[in-house]
């Protein structure tokens, strides 16, 4: 099975810095993506991370160590419109791709 | 390019109902994904279909819920019949084959009430 760890919640000042971390522990693993999903409407992709590193976009970074089961989404110079729920997922292999969320860390930025 | 579509929006049932809701996925899209999101959690895969056929259905209650996906593109989820716990929205997204099929794209799902 699967198992995948973020915090519930968070609060951080517009135009700071926030780190969201996620463990997870699977079997097959087969690479971390991470969701954005803004209170009643649909997730929306982010990044895919399948090596170990930092991928950037933008004001948006993610961080992948497989030896450690650990990743994390930063955003940088925080926004009002980036409060939302932060989705952790995992794939795993096995002919096709599977995906299971987290449950996701609801982001607020305040003034 | 159109993205995913999903039908109703909204429904209200009683229990002991049934429902159905229809998606209809990106064009060229092989790949299709029936989720359930409960409020407050993330979403839990019920079904995967890739074309027409199953490749993923251990997390769908087959004694009420049952999914199809006709010439591999539109796609029915039914509820028959519904209990109090399957008050959630329900997540189509689709996605295509490599090298980006790791990429879903979700449609803006159907919200059910069963009361």
């Amino acid at each position: 099975g699967q198992n995948i760890d973020q915090p519930t919640e968070m609060t951080a000042t517009e135009g700071a810095i926030v780190q969201i971390n996620c463990t997870y522990q699977t079997s097959g693993f087969n690479g971390l993506f991470w969701y954005q999903q803004h209170a009643g409407e649909a997730p929306t992709f982010l990044s895919y991370n399948v090596l170990d590193g930092l991928e950037e976009k933008g004001r948006f970074s993610s961080f992948l160590s497989r030896s450690k089961g650990y990743s994390y989404l930063l955003l940088k110079e925080l926004q009002m419109k980036d409060s939302a729920s932060y989705l952790c997922a995992v794939g795993n292999s096995g002919g096709y791709q599977k995906v299971t969320f987290g449950t996701g860390t609801k982001l607020q930025v305040i003034p | 390019e159109a993205g995913v579509a999903q039908s109703p929006r909204y429904k209200i049932i009683e229990k002991r109902q049934s429902v159905a809701f229809w998606c209809n996925p990106i064009s060229g899209h092989a790949t299709l994904y029936w989720y359930q999101q409960i409020l407050g959690q993330g979403p839990k895969l019920l079904i995967q279909f890739q074309n027409n056929g199953v490749v993923d259905d251990s997390q769908l209650p087959k004694d009420r819920f049952s999914a199809e996906r006709l010439k591999g593109v539109d796609s029915t989820l039914k509820i028959q019949p519904a209990k109090l716990e399957d008050s959630a929205v329900y997540l189509c997204a689709s996605s295509p084959l490599s090298p980006r099929g790791y990429e879903q794209y979700f449609g803006p799902g159907t919200r059910l009430t069963v009361t």
